[in-house]
């Protein structure tokens, strides 16, 4: 099975400033790669899939990109909203399997 | 509006049973696949369950693989887990999920219900 180790864990900022979430895959997941953000007490949202495709209703701000092993989830300036835990997920190899997750905290 | 909502999650002994179901709307349902995906309290998520749209195949995660079984009933719109021989690690939140693809599975989770706590203890 594919593991995707997040860094960092967290990741301490300010609203306004931009974030920079990284997610390695332990072998190429080609580009089947999405992105998911979780509130504390809610569901996980799909935020970006296939690396950088926004699904329908999320923001400009939320881009992703990266190819293989390596992929990067950056938020281009945090809104009070945004501060939550990111997780990435591959679906190119089963069973699909998530990271452990970046906290994004004030 | 696409919405799923699980219930059926409660305190259940270590080699008990449980049933989840997870009542869906906004969508024609037998179009999807829909999953089910678990996360311990303050961890990570781990897939469980994938029932494709005809209920005509299911796929387990190793670690729940002849102890759980997905069903749907597709006139009812609404998808099931009967979770058996229940062990104090699959105490999780319980989470139905939408694929986000159109008659196949492709193993992106677009819409997810609300979740179901269940808890395995003695």
């Amino acid at each position: 099975e594919i593991v995707l180790t997040q860094s960092p864990a967290t990741l301490s900022l300010s609203p306004g400033e931009r974030a920079t979430l990284s997610c390695r895959a332990s072998q190429s997941v080609d580009n089947y790669l999405a992105w998911y953000q979780q509130k504390p007490g809610q569901a996980p949202r799909l935020l970006i899939y296939d690396t950088s495709n926004r699904a329908t209703g999320i923001p400009a701000r939320f881009s992703g990109s990266g190819s293989g092993t390596d992929f990067t989830l950056t938020i281009s300036s945090l809104e009070p909203e945004d501060f939550a835990i990111y997780y990435c997920q591959q679906r190119i190899n089963w069973p699909p399997m998530f990271g452990q997750g970046t906290k994004v905290e004030i | 509006e696409v919405q799923l909502v699980e219930s059926g999650g409660g305190v259940v002994q270590p080699g008990g049973s449980l049933r989840l179901s997870c009542a869906a709307s906004g969508f024609t349902f037998d179009d999807y696949a829909i999953h089910w995906v678990r996360q311990v309290p303050g961890k990570g998520l781990e897939w469980v369950s994938v029932i494709r749209g005809d209920g005509g195949e299911t796929y387990y995660a190793e670690s729940v693989r002849g102890r759980f079984t997905i069903s749907r009933d597709n006139s009812k719109n609404s998808l099931y887990l009967q979770m058996n021989s229940l062990r104090t690690e699959d105490t999780a939140v319980y989470y139905c999920a939408r694929d986000w693809a159109f008659d196949t599975t492709g193993y992106t989770f677009q819409h997810w219900g609300q979740g179901t706590l269940v808890t395995v203890s003695s």
